[in-house]
């Protein structure tokens, strides 16, 4: 199963876009890259996902590179309620497993 | 409605204690899941249950053992509890196996004096 790579921290001006990078160079042809993040004392907050196209929801924006090696998270207007822990997990190639593993993620800090 | 809720939030209990913590999700979903968060804050998977069976076990001793009554609910009983155990665990849900769009509960902190 594909691993990820991630900066231990960034951090990002309030207002600005965040752009949050993901290296999963070992990804499989059907396995999804998925982004969470979590606010400090708060479970974990799904995202985010994607296979190869480019994916937009109401949170972000994730950009996957055409050989899906890496991928970017994008906030678009980061406020300093998006400081916060994020993940980016790949889903197992083994469908049946039903686990997936989170790596130590990077600690995005939003600043006033 | 919360849609992952766990009981209690906060366990404070002593070394050798038996305690149990609950998990009930109201969407719907086929997969549960239990989490482990220790204090280096990294998330670990212990198991996971799929329409009341289980499907993951990941090598976690045998004092934690698992229980789903129906797909609603998965509860975490732990015995002879040690000062290693203390940690959060949360417990997650998704519609299915292979699904990773996870729903994660608030998380219990559990202390072991």
């Amino acid at each position: 199963d594909a691993k990820t790579t991630q900066p231990p921290s960034m951090d990002c001006a309030e207002g600005r876009a965040a752009n949050l990078p993901c290296n999963h160079s070992t990804i499989s042809g059907n396995e999804y890259v998925y982004w969470y993040r979590q606010i400090h004392s708060q479970g974990p907050q799904y995202i985010i996902h994607g296979l190869k196209n480019n994916e937009t929801n109401e949170m972000a924006s994730l950009i996957i590179t055409e050989d899906r090696k890496s991928s970017t998270l994008i906030l678009p207007h980061a406020t300093l309620r998006d400081t916060a822990v994020y993940y980016c997990i790949v889903s197992p190639s083994n469908t049946n497993a039903g686990k997936s593993t989170f790596g130590d993620g990077t600690t995005l800090t939003v600043k006033p | 409605d919360t849609a992952v809720s766990q009981t209690p939030k906060y366990l404070v209990t002593q070394m050798g204690n038996d305690k149990s913590i609950k998990c009930e999700q109201n969407l719907g979903h086929d997969t549960m899941y239990w989490y482990k968060q220790d204090s280096k804050k990294f998330l670990k998977i212990m198991f996971s249950y799929n329409n009341k069976e289980l499907i993951i076990n990941e090598t976690v001793p045998n004092r934690f053992s698992p229980k789903s009554p129906d797909k609603a609910h998965l509860n975490l009983h732990i015995n002879s509890l040690e000062l290693g155990d203390s940690a959060v665990y949360f417990c997650a849900s998704s519609q299915a196996v292979g699904d990773y769009g996870y729903t994660f509960g608030s998380g219990t902190r559990l202390t072991v004096v």
